[in-house]
């Protein structure tokens, strides 16, 4: 079974439309993540979410908005699309709780707005 | 967002040798870092997470070492092999949240 998973996988969308990615994790882990790879290949902090808080990182435009419906999902919804905002973008979990645990990642979504 | 960096950015070596790489992160604030090996096409995948000054870890060819006092940590690679060809990141976990390094991107020539 996939441990963080994400779907889809590509994802082609013309500007102005509206979209959302998909993260499940079956790892029983307290917190998710959601990053942006730039063209430099650079993973930026985007959001996390916990079933306590939600930190959103000030340079992400409102347009993008995390969604959980429980603790094994967290969605990304993406307003009123732009170019800039093709990318590839990972989903990631982490049992917080425990310093010595890593983060697992989901495959990417590669996002690409026309 | 915490300015964790790494070098150098990129690195061809010949198969069979040896080398390393360094990650430099805040002195404060430190809970945990984190190594990974994110080959192309692929997620990022776990190597080591290092809690404790003064730690140090292996997997096979493969060790890290750590500087919480100075803020920086070694990842170095014993007779590199073509497999090992991948960028590697480090990450700096700072109470709930993780701050990437650019990574360094390493090319074993066989």
């Amino acid at each position: 079974d996939t441990a963080v998973s994400q779907t889809p996988k590509y994802l082609v969308t013309q500007m102005g439309n509206d979209k959302s990615i998909k993260c499940e994790q079956n790892l029983g882990h307290d917190t998710m993540y959601w990053y942006k790879q730039d063209s430099k290949k650079f993973l930026k902090i985007m959001f996390s979410y916990n079933n306590k808080e939600l930190i959103i990182n000030e340079t992400v435009p409102n347009r993008f908005s995390p969604k959980s419906p429980d603790k094994a999902h967290l969605n990304l919804h993406i307003n009123s699309l732009e170019l800039g905002d093709s990318a590839v973008y990972f989903c990631a979990s982490g049992r917080v709780s425990s310093y010595n645990s890593p983060l697992h990642f989901g495959n990417g979504t590669r996002l690409t707005v026309t | 967002i915490l300015n964790v960096e790494q070098s150098p950015q990129s690195l061809h070596v010949q198969e069979g040798d040896s080398t390393n790489f360094t990650c430099s992160f805040p002195s404060s604030n430190f809970y945990a870092l984190h190594w990974y090996r994110w080959e192309t096409a692929k997620s990022p995948e776990a190597l080591f997470v290092m809690t404790l000054n003064g730690d140090e870890k292996k997997k096979g060819r493969i060790s890290a070492t750590l500087n919480t006092k100075e803020g920086y940590s070694y990842l170095y690679i014993k007779g590199s092999q073509p497999e090992d060809s991948a960028t590697y990141l480090c990450a700096f976990r700072a109470g709930n949240q993780f701050y990437f390094g650019t990574g360094t991107s390493l090319t074993v020539i066989p």
